[in-house]
């Protein structure tokens, strides 16, 4: 089956820098992919949709200018946090579609913890 | 507005059966996903619906009727191991996913 990969798993940073993370499609070529955010105990917020070579789409009320995406592949995209504080503490997971298909393939996540 | 309505939580007993419903109402329809995620986890794939009817995968079901917009989730002979949060997604007109806020199932033995 398909699957997705995220880097890293956790980080804990400080407040004021910039992390990045890492969502990678390792056995399909992913056309567009999504970032969701997820705070304790509530559903996931899609944050932003990108497709391979062009600008991300963010959702309404996400700061294109802190939240940076690139998908600079059709086996990769970043999600830079930058700046972080910590109400951006959460969990990130990123999700992956493929040409053919209209399942969503997850990746297993990336804990953020500002402090 | 888009939405999707799900129970918030749901009690069941092991080797029991429970049916978790979700109600939607989109701008256009392209599938209805259920997908599972334990806590501290990633969310699953469980099920696809395009059609109406009923889909069987072992233990799971996932029921569509797109007149009604309406759909369930059938889990029979619960095991511990079941609970978790089931979330229930639309795909709209865009092919965007639109996500329920998720039904928490605890299982008791």
């Amino acid at each position: 089956g398909a699957v997705v990969s995220q880097h890293p798993s956790w980080v804990i940073c400080k407040s004021g820098t910039s992390v990045k993370i890492e969502c990678r499609s390792l056995d399909f070529q992913a056309t567009t992919m999504f970032w969701y955010r997820q705070f304790p105990k509530q559903s996931l917020m899609l944050m932003a949709t990108s497709n391979e070579g062009s600008k991300a789409t963010y959702e309404q009320g996400v700061e294109k200018d802190k939240f940076l995406i690139n998908h600079a592949s059709l086996t990769l995209s970043t999600l830079t946090v930058t700046s972080a504080h910590p109400e951006d503490s959460s969990f990130y997971i990123c999700s992956a579609r493929d040409l053919s298909g209209y399942e969503q393939y997850f990746g297993p996540g990336t804990r953020l913890t500002v402090t | 507005g888009q939405n999707i309505d799900q129970p918030t939580e749901m009690t069941a007993t092991e080797g029991a059966i429970v049916q978790i419903n979700c109600t939607y109402q989109t701008s256009g329809f392209n599938g209805l996903f259920w997908y599972q995620q334990h806590a501290g986890e990633a969310p699953t794939f469980l099920s696809y619906n395009v059609l109406d009817g009923l889909e069987e995968k072992g233990r799971f079901s996932s029921f569509l009727s797109r007149s009604k917009g309406y759909s369930y989730l059938l889990l029979k002979e619960l095991q511990m191991k079941d609970s978790a949060s089931y979330l229930c997604a639309v795909m709209d007109s865009n092919y965007q996913l639109i996500w329920g806020a998720g039904t928490k199932l605890i299982i008791k033995p």
